[in-house]
């Protein structure tokens, strides 16, 4: 079977830095996305790997360890209106049919 | 530039009706695949379209079926409604050739089935 692991939830303090993690049992791998959803919005693309290694866009980072079927979204310098659900989502080819994760929902507090 | 358009945004319908969902992707997209997601949980691959033909499908019952047109659009028909079948429906659009990672979501259609 397909199955995607991230914490349900995640609460922190404006400023601060966050790790969402997300480990994976896929019966193929291609890559590894993460998307941001707002209540009632659309999920907007953060990031992609492909390979090992750390991803940085601004505040948002994303690492991919293929060997440990393991990622994660790193935030940094947290706003408020990071307030929102984060999804790993895993392609198994290059066909862009996405597996995603159940979510993280984070909440920022002041 | 236009983003990707859903329409309607809501919906109601009961059960046993059959339902048409409408999706226009990003301006130059020519790939759209179709994501159910429940409450509380991640978007659900239903199938995606591209040169008006079926190329994937997820796990989903013959209910579920669909089309794109020539300009790129596509609808998603869901026939025999469940109670289940009640999500936020979302597609998404790709330039398949372009090899790019990214997919650009619509605002969704949300549907109650009752």
């Amino acid at each position: 079977g397909q199955s995607l692991e991230q914490p349900s939830e995640v609460t922190a303090v404006e400023g601060a830095i966050v790790q969402i993690n997300c480990t994976y049992q896929t019966s193929g791998f291609y890559g590894l996305s993460w998307y941001q959803q707002h209540d009632g919005g659309a999920p907007t693309f953060l990031s992609y790997n492909a390979l090992d290694g750390l991803e940085e866009t601004g505040r948002f980072s994303s690492f991919l360890s293929r060997s440990d079927s393991y990622g994660y979204l790193l935030l940094q310098e947290l706003q408020m209106k990071d307030s929102a659900s984060y999804f790993c989502a895993v392609s198994q080819d290059s066909s862009y049919k996405l597996i995603f994760g159940s979510g993280t929902r984070l909440l920022v507090r002041p | 530039d236009a983003g990707v358009t859903q329409s309607p945004t809501h919906l109601i319908k009961t059960r046993g009706q059959q339902v048409t969902l409408r999706c226009s992707p990003k301006s130059g997209h020519d790939t759209v695949s179709w994501y159910q997601q429940a409450l509380g949980q991640g978007p659900q691959f239903i199938f995606q379209y591209y040169e008006e033909e079926e190329r994937q499908r997820g796990n989903f019952p013959d209910r579920f079926s669909g089309h794109q047109f020539p300009n790129y659009s596509s609808e998603l028909n869901v026939n025999a409604l469940l109670l289940g079948d009640s999500a936020l429906y979302l597609c998404a659009s790709i330039l398949l050739s372009a090899s790019t990672d990214t997919q650009y979501f619509g605002p969704g259609t949300r549907l109650t089935v009752l």
